[in-house]
């Protein structure tokens, strides 16, 4: 089966400072590639997502690449905001069902 | 759109009891619903598929006499937690998507049910 890595599991930054997560997937088959956002005791939300046709996609402030070859994506998040603290867990997908990484809670400090 | 509902958000009971959790999805109907476990700082571990009208399939190291579930309609899956023991608080969450019939979509979540057995 599909077998996702998520590191760091711990990223603490400053506001206005970057943030990168980054993950690795073993399943070739898998084409689909959300990333949720969860705050604490509530449901993961999806923040962006991108498609295995796809090596990139920004939406605002989020951006996240994917290279299919080294099957590594990763989620990038600039000027970050206080806001923005919380675990973010990235998947890969295929026929509906998504493998989820271990997660990453990131702070950012005001 | 595509909004699940999950009741009740919080359970608090003796060991031993049953409790059931109620997933539903709002605006479309499901024919597949899926359960999730999370424990504490730890990621999303799929329990179970719920299949509307047939058996659910459930992931390796699942007890299926243990967490029941049933997916009577199009738009209700339930996940009956038997006989309870402290060993399964956790927070339980559902999901389900709306019938595309793209595989390439996001998972849309209900709001979970933290569970605590004493």
């Amino acid at each position: 089966g599909e077998n996702v890595e998520q590191h760091p599991s711990t990223l603490s930054v400053q506001e206005g400072d970057s943030a990168v997560i980054k993950c690795t997937y073993s399943d070739s088959a898998s084409n689909y590639f959300p990333w949720y956002k969860q705050e604490l005791g509530k449901r993961p939300q999806l923040i962006i997502d991108i498609r295995s046709n796809v090596g990139e996609k920004k939406d605002q402030r989020i951006a996240v690449t994917l290279n299919k070859t080294a099957k590594h994506f990763s989620l990038h998040i600039t000027e970050t905001q206080p806001e923005d603290s919380a675990v973010y867990f990235c998947a890969a997908s295929q026929s509906y069902i998504p493998t989820f990484g271990r997660g990453t809670s990131l702070i950012v400090h005001p | 759109g595509a909004v699940v509902s999950q009741h009740p958000s919080r359970v608090i009971c003796k060991s031993g009891t049953s409790v059931k959790i109620e997933c539903r999805s709002l605006d479309f109907q499901a024919t597949t619903m899926f359960w999730y476990r999370q424990f504490p700082k730890q990621s999303l571990m799929l329990m179970a598929t719920s299949n509307e009208g047939s058996k659910a399939t459930y992931e390796q190291g699942v007890e299926k006499d243990k967490f029941l579930i049933n997916h009577a309609s199009l738009t209700l899956s339930t996940l009956t937690v038997t006989s309870a023991h402290p060993e399964d608080s956790s927070f339980y969450i559902c999901s389900a998507h709306p019938p595309t019939g793209d595989s390439n979509q996001p998972q849309h979540f209900g709001d979970g049910t933290r569970l605590s057995i004493l």
